[in-house]
């Protein structure tokens, strides 16, 4: 069963604008993490936030985890063309990762 | 540059046929996974690994069995392959700290297909 639900599931943007996605889960984690995901290629690790953090930053990244809603939400500013990409949401749980479906973003010049 | 390494870019087999995905991961890690991709399912856990010769099913095991003999290397088998197990198989590898795992790194995929 998938852990993650990412909203919305597609996100279409001008570049300089910023990007927020969500994710909502269902069960305790010990960590949320977010991945990208460019078209037909493995994911690369984006940010790791633990369950005791509210907010991680990371460049032009900020992450908020929100335990007692089970939510977390991916900022990214400043957007470039580049950020085009599926985004990833993935709790930790027992050392396994649960991914959701993730949020396309398109973002164009 | 840490690396995690799957055999084959692309792939393409007959039904019925034995197929074996294999990984191998650079890094010392403990933990191995296998995900298959879907358009509109996102990523599913297909098997795990935290340690050699041992393994834990994930949400959707069946069709599937796995082999790790080795830690850097983890092997995905289809006994026999179908046409719904035509898929991207991505490979992951992630390390197991003091709280739980850390990040884990992906191979390139292999994108199956069975005909």
């Amino acid at each position: 069963s998938q852990q993650g639900e990412e909203d919305p599931q597609a996100l279409s943007i001008q570049e300089g604008e910023n990007a927020t996605m969500n994710c909502s889960y269902k069960t305790s984690i010990n960590n949320l993490q977010w991945y990208r995901q460019n078209s037909g290629r493995g994911l690369v690790h984006l940010i790791l936030i633990r369950s005791n953090e509210r907010e991680k930053h990371s460049g032009r990244l900020r992450v908020t985890l929100d335990t007692s809603k089970k939510s977390s939400s991916l900022l990214i500013t400043a957007s470039r063309a580049a950020d085009t990409a599926s985004y990833f949401c993935a709790t930790e749980g027992y050392s396994t990762l649960t991914f959701g479906k993730g949020t396309m973003l398109l973002v164009s010049p | 540059d840490v690396k995690v390494t799957q055999s084959s870019r692309y792939l393409v087999k007959r039904t019925g046929e034995k197929v074996f995905l294999e990984c191998v991961q650079d890094m010392d890690h403990e933990n191995m996974f296998w995900y298959r991709q879907d358009p509109g399912l996102g990523l599913r856990l297909i098997y795990f690994s935290y340690d050699v010769k041992m393994k834990e099913k994930g949400d959707i095991p069946e069709g599937y069995s796995v082999s790790r003999e080795k830690k850097e290397r983890f092997s995905l088998i289809l006994e026999s392959a179908s046409t719904n197990q035509t898929s991207m198989y991505l490979c992951a590898s992630s390390k197991w700290g003091a709280r739980g795992s850390t990040e884990a790194f992906f191979g390139q995929g292999t994108r199956l297909t069975v005909v």
